[in-house]
């Protein structure tokens, strides 16, 4: 089956701890994002990658890391600056980017909660 | 700023009823939108785009820069409608991105 894959479904972070969520896709996909979701705000971008090698900013990028080192992984790293960390986070990817012929595709997310 | 706003929070309709879900914006130019859905236990899929000018499971949406308003509609609603509806917009400045507004519930009873 071709598609996103987020893991793990559930991760809990200690104080002062980094956590790594995982995004994976098998659909040859250029473009990926990260987004956090909260209850009654809808989704944000937190970063997104055009291609290998490269990511940008989005509007809530402080507090979190990513990289890309290969096409279908962008991993998203949660670190000790972020201070609200508990939320819904969700992984998607695009053949590109900013078409809106090319929609986006979405993995199933991974809810971080704080121990 | 470019945005959207959906108003309620939650919508609640009997099965058979119209719905109407409610999506404005706020931008400069010819804006793209979408509709995007979650149901319950799946993840967040496009429903339709307004470009496509399409009737994805019984719901249409069109554009109406009058109003500036791209509202989600089903002349009669299903139980399986039941999800959290994203009216989202495409950016034109910079890195265009989705924006999502924050998301209607809607509940449709038996």
């Amino acid at each position: 089956d071709g598609g996103i894959t987020q893991s793990p479904k559930y991760l809990f972070r200690k104080e002062g701890q980094n956590v790594t969520l995982s995004c994976e896709q098998n659909l040859n996909h250029d473009a990926m994002y990260w987004y956090r979701q909260d209850p009654g705000q809808g989704l944000r971008l937190i970063y997104y990658s055009q291609i290998v090698n490269d990511f940008q900013k989005g509007d809530i990028a402080e507090g979190y890391s990513v990289s890309r080192e290969k096409k279908e992984s962008f991993p998203l790293t949660v670190t000790s600056a972020q201070k609200n960390p508990t939320a819904f986070y969700l992984c998607a990817s695009s053949p590109r980017t900013g078409l809106s012929n090319q929609p986006q595709h979405f993995g199933d997310g991974t809810r971080l909660s704080i121990l | 700023a470019q945005g959207v706003t959906q108003p309620e929070k939650l919508l609640s309709v009997f099965k058979g009823a119209p719905v109407e879900l409610k999506c404005n914006y706020s931008y400069s130019g010819s804006p793209e939108l979408f509709w995007y859905v979650q149901y319950s236990r799946q993840r967040l899929q496009l429903l339709l785009r307004h470009i496509s000018r399409e009737s994805i499971k019984g719901f249409t949406a069109d554009l109406n820069k009058g109003e500036t308003s791209f509202h989600l509609k089903k002349p009669f609603a299903q139980e399986e409608d039941s999800a959290m509806y994203y009216c989202a917009h495409l950016t034109n400045t910079g890195f265009q991105k989705l924006v999502f507004g924050t998301g209607t519930r809607l509940l449709v009873s038996p």
